[in-house]
């Protein structure tokens, strides 16, 4: 069975422009919810989606969005970019929502701002 | 809000000793507790998991208990290998999939 899908694995961006991330979830997972890995604030979770609708948002500002698909696959996407953006960005996906359902996460995209 | 304290790391241990990582939780409401590890390069695994107090998750060896008394979810483990040098995670949810993460604990294992 595939694990999480994240592309790409890499990212050089420059500050100002926008990024989007992929990730695809285990087959037959409906909710997808997406991460930020830094060194200085550690894992923060950014927003979970549940059959294309957003259920929980964490507090980034607007620039970061997200949206999900009919085939439950998962983008996020970061406008203005800034140097402070720079982190792993983890997307975990689960079968159902609830809070006891283990998250299955993916290999990450490491985004590097210049 | 919610929050997870862990013990700083790095933890330093050789082959076969015991292991043992703090965690402390706050929380509004009944949380589920978990612990995740991650390998270098790699995204985070759950290692085990408990739903509800006094409920004890173990999985390859490692075991944490939930004490809702002192909010307390520490993972231990009796004798441990070179091949656990990770950094662990403790984290909790009280809904939907939002878990909220401590700030990790590196464990290097020597031979």
């Amino acid at each position: 069975k595939a694990g999480v899908t994240q592309t790409p694995r890499y990212l050089i961006k420059t500050r100002g422009q926008q990024v989007t991330l992929s990730c695809s979830p285990i087959s037959g997972h409906r909710s997808v919810s997406w991460y930020q890995q830094t060194p200085g604030q550690g894992l923060q979770f950014l927003f979970e989606y549940f059959s294309e609708t957003q259920r929980n948002k964490g507090n980034f500002p607007g620039r970061f969005s997200g949206r999900q698909f009919s085939n439950s696959r998962s983008e996020m996407n970061v406008s203005t970019l800034e140097l402070g953006d720079s982190a792993l960005y983890l997307c975990a996906s689960s079968l159902e929502a609830g809070q006891d359902t283990e998250a299955f996460f993916g290999q990450g995209t490491r985004l590097t701002v210049v | 809000g919610d929050s997870v304290t862990q013990m700083e790391g790095p933890v330093t241990l050789s082959e076969e000793a015991f292991l043992t990582i703090n965690c402390t939780y706050t929380a509004t409401g009944y949380p589920s507790l978990f612990w995740y590890v991650q390998y270098p390069g790699e995204g985070l695994q759950l290692l085990l998991k408990a739903t509800k107090a006094d409920d004890k998750g173990s999985n390859k060896g490692f075991e944490a208990t939930y004490r809702k008394e002192t909010t307390s979810f520490h993972l231990e483990k009796g004798s441990v290998q070179v091949s656990d040098s990770a950094v662990y995670f403790c984290a909790l949810s009280t809904g939907f999939q939002k878990l909220v993460f401590g700030t990790g604990t590196r464990l290097l294992v020597s031979p």
